[in-house]
């Protein structure tokens, strides 16, 4: 069964930093591109990031470019994203999303992990 | 950047058909997915490359993609599938994922 499980996300101050993790198991991880969406309370699914699947290549949101960083362990099965000179408006729930294979669609999601961004 | 263009809210009385529009700029000539979401859950992908439903989404759910608006059709709609729907293309230009605002439909 394919799983993704999200850690790390919290409350921090403005301009702090966190580092979020998402543990996958069910599948060959090393094989697929993984995501990062989030989404703000009450509001729509925004893209983050992506990552391919050796981790050569990343591409990011304009609102986190060189603030964010993807990244990935295959041997560790997990997914990364540091996050750095947080705002108020990074305040969102963080899924990460394995990407489906020349479809770039997402098959399956984390349940999220919640990071709140305030003094 | 590529921008999806959804309306907020769709009404459907129970058992009817429901429509939800994805607009974009020749959108046609992209793969349009799916998405519902309901509250508190993640995402689920209900349409992938604008037609196809994956396995254990009801027949019920089909998509269409033409011109400058995708569509998602919602056969038959029961209660449980209110919740909040989502388009998303590839943006090849910004080598970015775009998702649409959501549209939140409501079963009458």
């Amino acid at each position: 069964e394919v799983q993704l499980v999200e850690s790390g996300g919290g409350l921090v101050q403005p301009g702090g930093s966190l580092r979020l993790s998402c543990a996958a198991s069910g599948f060959t991880f090393s094989s697929y591109w993984m995501h990062w969406v989030r989404q703000a309370p009450g509001k729509g699914l925004v893209w983050v990031s992506r990552i391919n699947s050796d981790g050569s290549s990343t591409s990011y949101a304009d609102s986190v470019k060189g603030r964010f960083t993807i990244s990935r362990d295959n041997a560790k099965n997990t997914l990364y994203l540091q996050m750095n000179s947080l705002r108020a408006e990074d305040t969102a729930v963080y899924y990460c999303a394995r990407d489906i294979p020349l479809v770039s669609s997402f098959d399956y999601w984390g349940q999220g992990t919640l990071v709140t961004v305030s003094s | 950047s590529y921008e999806l263009t959804q309306p907020l809210s769709v009404s459907v009385a129970l058992g009817q058909t429901a429509r939800i529009t994805c607009g974009g700029n020749n959108i046609g000539s992209k793969n349009v997915h799916w998405y519902q979401q309901k509250p508190g859950q993640a995402p689920v992908l209900v349409i992938y490359r604008d037609s196809n439903r994956p396995s254990g989404i009801p027949e019920r759910f089909s998509g269409s993609n033409s011109g400058n608006t995708a569509t998602l059709t919602i056969s038959r709609a029961q209660a449980g599938d209110e919740a909040d729907y989502y388009c998303q293309v590839w943006d090849s230009s910004t080598a970015g994922v775009v998702f649409g605002g959501g549209t939140k439909l409501t079963v009458l």
